[in-house]
């Protein structure tokens, strides 16, 4: 089955810096990226999803990039701020867009900003 | 986005006693909705996806007559932890894929359980 592997585990920068948290993949089938947002005692949120045929989406101040040769995608935030703050899963998937496969998650990574 | 509503957000019940939660879909169908449980400081463990008229596909190791699910109509759908034990106290979390939305997956707010 698929394998997602995040890393760091945890992050932390300055308000203001950049971000950067990365994510590999095993299955080569897998065409469907997205990443949560999760803050303590909630549900994960979509913050930003990327499929095999594009190679990098951005969305204000975060985007995504997507090497399917190398089964790597990444989550970059630009100009972070305090509430930026959240624990961030990435996941894959195969098939159309989460159609009817399921979601396999990386291991989190705890964000945080620093005033 | 679109919006998945989970209820109740937090419950306490006894040790033997079975209880409910719901996940809704409030404005997409959702013919496929997944259950999770998320411990703390640990990423989302799949337990079941849930297809709208059909039974329930566990993963391995989850207990089915344990952990019923029923997907009932496009916008609900329940999962019951039956005979609960202490260590069934967890986070439980639904998604549901939106067809109408590019099949993109959102997720309810999450549901604690705490079993005395």
């Amino acid at each position: 089955g698929e394998n997602v592997e995040q890393h760091p585990s945890t992050l932390s920068v300055q308000e203001g810096d950049s971000a950067v948290i990365k994510c590999t993949y095993s299955d080569s089938a897998s065409n469907y990226f997205p990443w949560y947002k999760q803050e303590l005692g909630k549900g994960p949120q979509l913050i930003i999803d990327i499929r095999s045929n594009v190679g990098e989406k951005k969305d204000q101040r975060i985007a995504v990039t997507l090497n399917k040769t190398a089964k790597h995608f990444s989550l970059h935030i630009t100009e972070t701020q305090p509430e930026d703050s959240a624990v961030y899963f990435c996941a894959a998937s195969i098939g159309a867009p989460g159609g009817g496969n399921k979601l396999t998650f990386g291991t989190g990574t705890q964000l945080k900003v620093e005033l | 986005g679109a919006v998945v509503s989970q209820h109740p957000s937090r419950v306490i019940c006894k040790s033997g006693t079975s209880v409910k939660i719901e996940c809704r879909s409030l404005d997409f169908q959702a013919t496929t909705m997944f259950w999770y449980r998320q411990f703390p400081k640990k990423s989302l463990m799949l337990m079941a996806t849930s297809n709208e008229g059909s039974k329930a596909t566990y993963e391995q190791g989850v207990e089915k007559d344990k952990f019923l699910i029923n997907h009932a109509s496009l916008t609900l759908s329940t999962l019951t932890v039956t005979s609960a034990h202490p260590e069934d106290s967890s986070f439980y979390i639904c998604s549901a894929r939106a067809g109408s939305i590019g099949n993109t997956i959102y997720f309810g707010e999450g549901s604690w359980l705490t079993v005395v």
